[in-house]
Protein backbone atom coordinates (compact mmCIF):
# COMPACT_ATOMS: atom_id res chain seq x y z
CA UNK A 1 0.00 0.00 0.00
CA UNK A 2 0.78 3.40 -0.69
CA UNK A 3 2.57 5.25 1.99
CA UNK A 4 1.04 8.75 1.48
CA UNK A 5 -2.83 8.60 -0.29
CA UNK A 6 -5.08 11.61 -1.43
CA UNK A 7 -7.90 11.59 -2.27
CA UNK A 8 -10.25 12.55 -4.11
CA UNK A 9 -7.92 11.41 -7.37
CA UNK A 10 -9.81 13.87 -9.62
CA UNK A 11 -12.48 16.48 -9.51
CA UNK A 12 -14.38 18.65 -10.90
CA UNK A 13 -16.70 20.70 -8.85
CA UNK A 14 -17.84 24.43 -9.92
CA UNK A 15 -17.38 27.71 -8.56
CA UNK A 16 -18.51 28.48 -5.19
CA UNK A 17 -18.61 25.03 -3.64
CA UNK A 18 -17.11 23.57 -1.14
CA UNK A 19 -14.20 21.54 -1.22
CA UNK A 20 -12.14 19.15 0.82
CA UNK A 21 -9.18 16.93 -0.30
CA UNK A 22 -7.85 14.41 2.48
CA UNK A 23 -4.16 13.15 3.14
CA UNK A 24 -3.32 9.74 5.00
CA UNK A 25 0.19 8.53 5.94
CA UNK A 26 1.43 5.27 7.58
CA UNK A 27 4.59 6.70 7.64
CA UNK A 28 4.77 7.76 11.56
CA UNK A 29 5.98 11.07 10.30
CA UNK A 30 5.06 14.71 12.29
CA UNK A 31 5.53 17.02 9.43
CA UNK A 32 2.46 17.01 6.73
CA UNK A 33 2.50 19.76 3.94
CA UNK A 34 0.31 20.66 1.15
CA UNK A 35 1.39 21.89 -2.25
CA UNK A 36 -0.26 23.58 -5.59
CA UNK A 37 1.44 22.74 -9.21
CA UNK A 38 0.82 24.72 -12.11
CA UNK A 39 2.38 24.48 -15.14
CA UNK A 40 5.70 26.55 -15.11
CA UNK A 41 5.12 28.02 -11.63
CA UNK A 42 6.61 24.36 -10.08
CA UNK A 43 4.99 23.71 -6.66
CA UNK A 44 3.96 26.04 -4.30
CA UNK A 45 3.49 25.38 -0.63
CA UNK A 46 -0.27 26.30 0.74
CA UNK A 47 0.37 25.13 4.46
CA UNK A 48 2.09 23.11 6.71
CA UNK A 49 2.15 21.20 9.94
CA UNK A 50 4.82 20.26 11.83
CA UNK A 51 2.63 18.40 14.30
CA UNK A 52 -1.22 18.05 14.99
CA UNK A 53 -0.66 21.50 17.09
CA UNK A 54 1.42 23.13 14.83
CA UNK A 55 -0.13 24.88 11.96
CA UNK A 56 1.72 27.31 9.45
CA UNK A 57 0.52 29.49 6.14
CA UNK A 58 2.75 28.83 3.03
CA UNK A 59 3.18 30.98 0.36
CA UNK A 60 -0.23 31.16 -1.03
CA UNK A 61 -2.76 30.42 1.82
CA UNK A 62 -5.42 33.05 0.56
CA UNK A 63 -8.33 31.01 -0.38
CA UNK A 64 -7.55 27.91 1.88
CA UNK A 65 -7.60 25.93 5.05
CA UNK A 66 -6.40 22.79 6.79
CA UNK A 67 -7.16 20.70 9.54
CA UNK A 68 -4.77 18.12 11.21
CA UNK A 69 -7.02 15.73 12.12
CA UNK A 70 -4.55 13.19 13.60
CA UNK A 71 -0.93 13.13 12.86
CA UNK A 72 -1.76 10.51 9.96
CA UNK A 73 -4.27 12.81 8.42
CA UNK A 74 -4.34 16.51 7.13
CA UNK A 75 -6.71 17.59 4.80
CA UNK A 76 -7.05 20.72 2.85
CA UNK A 77 -10.46 22.83 2.09
CA UNK A 78 -11.66 25.48 -0.24
CA UNK A 79 -14.19 27.31 1.17
CA UNK A 80 -15.23 28.66 -2.14
CA UNK A 81 -13.59 27.76 -4.97
CA UNK A 82 -12.60 29.75 -7.75
CA UNK A 83 -11.51 28.94 -11.55
CA UNK A 84 -7.83 29.96 -10.59
CA UNK A 85 -7.66 27.23 -7.88
CA UNK A 86 -7.87 24.90 -10.72
CA UNK A 87 -4.60 22.72 -10.11
CA UNK A 88 -3.03 19.75 -9.01
CA UNK A 89 -2.28 19.16 -5.33
CA UNK A 90 0.25 17.09 -3.70
CA UNK A 91 0.65 16.45 -0.52
CA UNK A 92 3.61 15.46 1.57
CA UNK A 93 5.43 14.23 4.74
CA UNK A 94 8.51 14.34 6.36
CA UNK A 95 10.04 13.38 9.48
CA UNK A 96 11.51 15.37 12.13
CA UNK A 97 14.71 15.59 11.52
CA UNK A 98 17.97 17.26 10.47
CA UNK A 99 17.06 17.41 6.76
CA UNK A 100 13.27 17.39 5.61
CA UNK A 101 13.23 14.55 2.97
CA UNK A 102 9.72 15.18 2.20
CA UNK A 103 7.52 12.20 0.60
CA UNK A 104 4.56 13.14 -1.87
CA UNK A 105 1.27 11.14 -2.49
CA UNK A 106 0.04 10.53 -5.87
CA UNK A 107 -1.73 13.86 -6.48
CA UNK A 108 -5.31 15.01 -6.67
CA UNK A 109 -6.37 17.09 -10.04
CA UNK A 110 -8.50 19.25 -9.27
CA UNK A 111 -10.83 21.20 -12.19
CA UNK A 112 -13.17 24.14 -11.13
CA UNK A 113 -15.49 25.45 -13.31
CA UNK B 1 15.00 37.94 -1.91
CA UNK B 2 15.70 34.65 -1.48
CA UNK B 3 15.77 32.39 -4.82
CA UNK B 4 16.20 29.19 -6.27
CA UNK B 5 17.20 29.40 -9.98
CA UNK B 6 16.81 26.30 -12.37
CA UNK B 7 16.41 26.01 -15.91
CA UNK B 8 13.04 26.36 -17.20
CA UNK B 9 13.55 25.82 -20.25
CA UNK B 10 13.62 21.70 -20.90
CA UNK B 11 16.96 19.54 -21.98
CA UNK B 12 16.78 17.62 -24.66
CA UNK B 13 20.10 15.24 -24.74
CA UNK B 14 20.80 12.24 -26.56
CA UNK B 15 20.56 8.56 -24.87
CA UNK B 16 23.59 7.56 -23.70
CA UNK B 17 25.41 10.93 -23.30
CA UNK B 18 25.71 12.49 -19.76
CA UNK B 19 22.80 15.31 -18.88
CA UNK B 20 23.72 18.00 -16.57
CA UNK B 21 20.95 19.85 -14.81
CA UNK B 22 21.81 23.15 -12.70
CA UNK B 23 20.41 24.45 -9.60
CA UNK B 24 21.37 28.09 -8.21
CA UNK B 25 20.61 29.66 -5.17
CA UNK B 26 20.75 33.02 -3.85
CA UNK B 27 20.63 34.58 -0.50
CA UNK B 28 20.49 31.04 1.11
CA UNK B 29 22.86 29.47 2.79
CA UNK B 30 21.82 25.85 2.91
CA UNK B 31 23.08 23.18 5.21
CA UNK B 32 22.24 20.53 2.45
CA UNK B 33 20.13 20.29 -0.94
CA UNK B 34 18.27 17.77 -2.70
CA UNK B 35 17.41 17.02 -5.85
CA UNK B 36 14.20 15.20 -6.57
CA UNK B 37 12.34 13.64 -9.98
CA UNK B 38 8.94 14.30 -10.91
CA UNK B 39 6.79 12.28 -13.90
CA UNK B 40 4.06 14.48 -15.28
CA UNK B 41 0.97 13.23 -13.15
CA UNK B 42 2.79 12.33 -10.27
CA UNK B 43 4.49 13.65 -7.11
CA UNK B 44 8.25 14.41 -6.79
CA UNK B 45 10.35 11.31 -5.83
CA UNK B 46 13.67 12.07 -3.56
CA UNK B 47 16.83 10.96 -4.97
CA UNK B 48 19.55 12.50 -3.56
CA UNK B 49 20.94 14.63 -0.85
CA UNK B 50 24.22 16.58 -0.11
CA UNK B 51 25.41 18.48 2.45
CA UNK B 52 27.47 21.96 2.42
CA UNK B 53 30.92 20.15 3.53
CA UNK B 54 30.59 17.27 1.24
CA UNK B 55 31.60 18.66 -2.58
CA UNK B 56 30.11 15.54 -4.08
CA UNK B 57 27.65 12.50 -3.70
CA UNK B 58 27.27 9.50 -6.09
CA UNK B 59 24.22 7.02 -6.97
CA UNK B 60 24.43 4.59 -9.48
CA UNK B 61 24.48 7.12 -12.72
CA UNK B 62 23.37 10.11 -10.71
CA UNK B 63 25.86 12.18 -9.68
CA UNK B 64 25.44 15.67 -7.39
CA UNK B 65 27.71 18.20 -6.72
CA UNK B 66 27.92 21.42 -4.56
CA UNK B 67 29.31 24.21 -4.80
CA UNK B 68 29.06 27.25 -1.62
CA UNK B 69 31.17 29.52 -3.22
CA UNK B 70 29.48 29.84 -6.42
CA UNK B 71 25.90 28.76 -4.82
CA UNK B 72 25.27 26.44 -7.35
CA UNK B 73 24.00 22.35 -7.79
CA UNK B 74 24.88 20.49 -10.45
CA UNK B 75 23.37 17.19 -11.38
CA UNK B 76 24.74 14.61 -13.57
CA UNK B 77 22.79 11.41 -15.06
CA UNK B 78 25.64 9.90 -16.77
CA UNK B 79 24.66 7.12 -19.84
CA UNK B 80 20.85 8.67 -19.98
CA UNK B 81 18.13 6.70 -21.23
CA UNK B 82 14.80 7.35 -22.52
CA UNK B 83 13.36 6.31 -18.98
CA UNK B 84 15.30 8.98 -17.61
CA UNK B 85 13.20 11.52 -18.84
CA UNK B 86 11.14 13.64 -16.43
CA UNK B 87 11.55 16.96 -14.28
CA UNK B 88 14.13 17.23 -11.59
CA UNK B 89 13.58 19.71 -9.14
CA UNK B 90 16.32 20.94 -6.36
CA UNK B 91 15.58 21.71 -3.07
CA UNK B 92 17.47 23.75 -0.85
CA UNK B 93 17.03 23.38 3.73
CA UNK B 94 18.74 25.82 5.74
CA UNK B 95 19.11 23.42 8.73
CA UNK B 96 17.63 24.04 12.06
CA UNK B 97 14.52 21.58 11.58
CA UNK B 98 13.40 24.29 9.10
CA UNK B 99 11.46 23.31 5.99
CA UNK B 100 13.16 22.73 2.51
CA UNK B 101 12.00 24.93 -0.66
CA UNK B 102 11.81 23.82 -3.88
CA UNK B 103 13.21 24.72 -7.28
CA UNK B 104 10.92 25.12 -10.48
CA UNK B 105 12.26 22.27 -11.92
CA UNK B 106 14.09 21.30 -15.32
CA UNK B 107 12.57 18.96 -18.02
CA UNK B 108 14.80 16.80 -19.23
CA UNK B 109 14.13 14.32 -22.04
CA UNK B 110 16.32 12.07 -23.41
CA UNK B 111 15.90 11.04 -26.98
CA UNK B 112 16.77 7.31 -28.24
Amino acid sequence: DADVTQTPRNRITKTGKRIMLECSQTKGHDRMYWYRQDPGLGLRLIYYSFDVKDINKGEISDGYSVSRQAQAKFSLSLESAIPNQTALYFCATSSRGATDTQYFGPGTRLTVL
Amino acid sequence: SQKIEQNSEALNIQEGKTATLTCNYTNYSPAYLQWYRQDPGRGPVFLLLIRENEKEKRKERLKVTFDTTLKQSLFHITASQPADSATYLCALGIGGYQKVTFGIGTKLQVIP
